[in-house]
């Protein structure tokens, strides 16, 4: 079965440096997501991507974040200049969108869980 | 903002006790999806509801929209170890926007 994979699984960096967390969502997808929870917390939105735009984007999502499909198959999450509190576990989604089975399932990656020192 | 809230935080059963948890909106949603995360895992979608009052099911696990579409509820009948995780019910505004609102969750655990 077809699965979001998403690399690297752990990634530590210093404050300030930038980081760049990629996902390879399940192809034929249409919709694409990054989400973030921090440790015992709820899962947050961050933003969404469709058509090679950003279609959707949370309080969260400023203008330390950024989001690229280089490619017909990445997609990549980058943090400028990473602060303490961006520590989290950060999932990226794919959803296959209108026509296809299961049209608005959202189909989650296993996590890159970013430590921040 | 959108806010979605899920009671209890924390349940603990015996196995074979039901369970249940209950989610609620703050706004009227287009449609609310389920999904478990197993501890250390990642999100795994378990349904979605759209119209109003409507309830599914899925082998023991039963899934109610509310008539309002603002609150949720997920119950499952004979808990089993394999239950545990946590439970977030994810919603979608009516804006027509595709991304989920989450639910704070419910953390299952199962006493076998």
């Amino acid at each position: 079965e077809p699965e979001v994979t998403q690399t690297p699984s752990h990634q530590v960096t210093q404050m300030g440096q930038e980081v760049i967390l990629r996902c390879v969502p399940i192809s034929n997808h249409l919709y694409f997501y990054w989400y973030r929870q921090i440790l015992g917390q709820k899962v947050e939105f961050l933003v969404s991507f469709y058509n090679n735009e950003i279609s959707e984007k949370s309080e969260i999502f400023d203008d330390q974040f950024s989001v690229e499909r280089p490619d017909g198959s990445n997609f990549t999450l980058k943090i400028r200049s990473t602060k303490l509190e961006d520590s989290a576990m950060y999932f990226c989604a794919s959803q296959p969108g209108q026509g296809q089975k299961g049209a608005y399932e959202q189909y989650f990656g296993p996590g890159t869980r970013l430590t921040v020192t | 903002g959108q806010q979605v809230m899920q009671i209890p935080q924390y349940q603990h059963v015996q196995e074979g006790e039901d369970f249940t948890t209950y989610c609620n909106s703050s706004t009227t949603l287009s449609n609310i999806q389920w999904y478990k995360q197993r501890p250390g895992g990642h999100p795994v979608f378990l349904i979605q509801l759209v119209k109003s009052g409507e309830v599914k099911k899925q082998k023991r696990l039963t899934f109610q929209f509310g008539e309002a579409k603002k609150n949720s509820s997920l119950h499952i009948t004979a808990t089993q170890t394999t239950d545990v995780g946590t439970y977030f019910c994810a919603g979608r505004d009516q804006t027509g926007a595709n991304n989920l609102f989450f639910g704070t969750g419910t953390r299952l655990t199962v006493i076998p």
